[in-house]
Formats: C-alpha cells, sequence, structure tokens
C-alpha cells in the first residue's frame, strides 16, 4: 500500500464547481503539502501544515482553500473551479523533528489529474 | 533572488553510456540540496540529497550528484544510463538562511530524461 494516498486519481469537472481533493498518510508526518504541476512551470507550493492546526499559504493559494482534519488527512478544495486550475496535483509529507525537518526529503502521493472544462 | 536552474529541458542518452543531467543555483546562505526522479503516472520520489560533508553524494538506482559550490551547481550523474532510468528528473534547493518559514524549497522546473536503447 501507498504512503501517501490521494484521491481521486483523475478527476473531470465543470467550470463553477466546488471539488475536493484528499490526501491521507499513513507516514506519521507532522507536515504535509498541496503542490500543483503544470508543464513548463514546475512544482508550485499551494498551502502547507506543520500541524493539525496549523496552516500556511504557499506561493499560488488563491482559488484554493485546505483541511487538515487529522495528522494524518489534508485535503485540497478549489471553491469555484476554473479551467486555468487544470493540473496535475500532488500531496507530500515530511517529518517534524530532530534531526531537522529541512533536510528530511518529501514523499510524495501518485497525484490527481484535474481537468476543468 | 533565490533560484534553481535546470538548464536542458531535455537530455537524451544511449542506453550504458554515462548521463549528466544539470542544475544550478543562487542562493544566499548555505543550500540544502536535492534531486528527486518523476516515472510517468507517479508522484516525486527522492533520489538524493547533500546536506554537508563529502561533496559527491551517492543515491538510490546508482545515481550520484557533487556539490560544486564555487560554481553553485549539483548536478546528477550516473556512470551507465538504463533504458528504465527514462524520466522526468528535478532539482530542489533549500536556503538555509533566514528564519524558519523563510527556509522554503526552491524547485526547478525538471529535464526530461530519455535513454534510448
Amino acid at each position: 500500500d501507498a504512503d501517501v494516498t490521494q484521491t481521486p486519481r483523475n478527476r473531470i469537472t465543470k467550470t463553477g464547481k466546488r471539488i475536493m481533493l484528499e490526501c491521507s498518510q499513513t507516514k506519521g508526518h507532522d507536515r504535509m503539502y498541496w503542490y500543483r504541476q503544470d508543464p513548463g512551470l514546475g512544482l508550485r507550493l499551494i498551502y502547507y501544515s506543520f500541524d493539525v492546526k496549523d496552516i500556511n499559504k504557499g506561493e499560488i493559494s488563491d482559488g484554493y482553500s485546505v483541511s487538515r482534519q487529522a495528522q494524518a488527512k489534508f485535503s485540497l478544495s478549489l471553491e469555484s473551479a476554473i479551467p486555468n486550475q487544470t493540473a496535475l496535483y500532488f500531496c507530500a509529507t515530511n517529518p517534524l523533528g530532530r534531526p531537522s525537518s529541512y533536510n528530511s526529503p518529501l514523499h510524495f502521493g501518485n497525484g490527481t489529474r484535474l481537468t476543468v472544462t | 533572488a533565490q533560484s534553481v536552474a535546470q538548464p536542458e529541458d531535455q537530455v537524451n542518452v544511449a542506453e550504458g553510456n554515462p548521463l549528466t543531467v544539470k542544475c544550478t543555483y543562487s542562493v544566499s546562505g548555505n543550500p540544502y540540496l536535492f534531486w528527486y526522479v518523476q516515472y510517468p503516472n507517479r508522484g516525486l520520489q527522492f533520489l538524493l540529497k547533500y546536506i554537508t560533508g563529502d561533496n559527491l553524494v551517492k543515491g538510490s538506482y546508482g545515481f550520484e550528484a557533487e556539490f560544486n559550490k564555487s560554481q553553485t551547481s549539483f548536478h546528477l550523474k550516473k556512470p551507465s544510463a538504463l533504458v528504465s532510468d527514462s524520466a522526468l528528473y528535478f532539482c530542489a534547493v533549500r536556503d538555509m538562511s533566514g528564519a524558519g518559514n523563510n527556509r522554503k524549497l526552491i524547485w526547478g522546473l525538471g529535464t526530461s530524461l530519455a535513454v534510448n536503447p
């Protein structure tokens, strides 16, 4: 079983719809992240969370919101989807603690491919 | 400004030949450097990292990378390429100057490696 599971794997939705992408992890990591990947633009950070009560905006948070329901779950919502949110979305985790989590690699899920028509 | 450059969008190499995927960076403090690989329809997987110490680091699947402080580079190498190495490779750097949340991970745009039989 995957350590970081994203659902759904693929989603097609219409402009204006609200959708939620879900991420769960069995690694016991405190830190969780949402990224989007676009061809030619690489990975861009949307939101991140260092703990259940901690939510932080990344570089492209407009149009998105997140919920950290538990240590193991981190959901990304698009309140009103638009076509330029068509992308591949990744959830990632890494541990908090010693040594510094700054040198701990990220563990990624397999992604959700979202298409907004 | 902090940045990571992967100057080649695509690298082509024959199976059995050595491969190099280039990465240069610009940060104001000491860098933590990472390489990740992404296979089709999968999330990114960690390959190796440089934090401190020996400039040559070895990672998964026979890959290695050399940290060159004077040239601000961290090129990924493998002595003998395999067709199965064909994938998208990402370099990432964390600038360890500044406080906590300013130590963000900065991603390159990726290099597509094609290993030809």
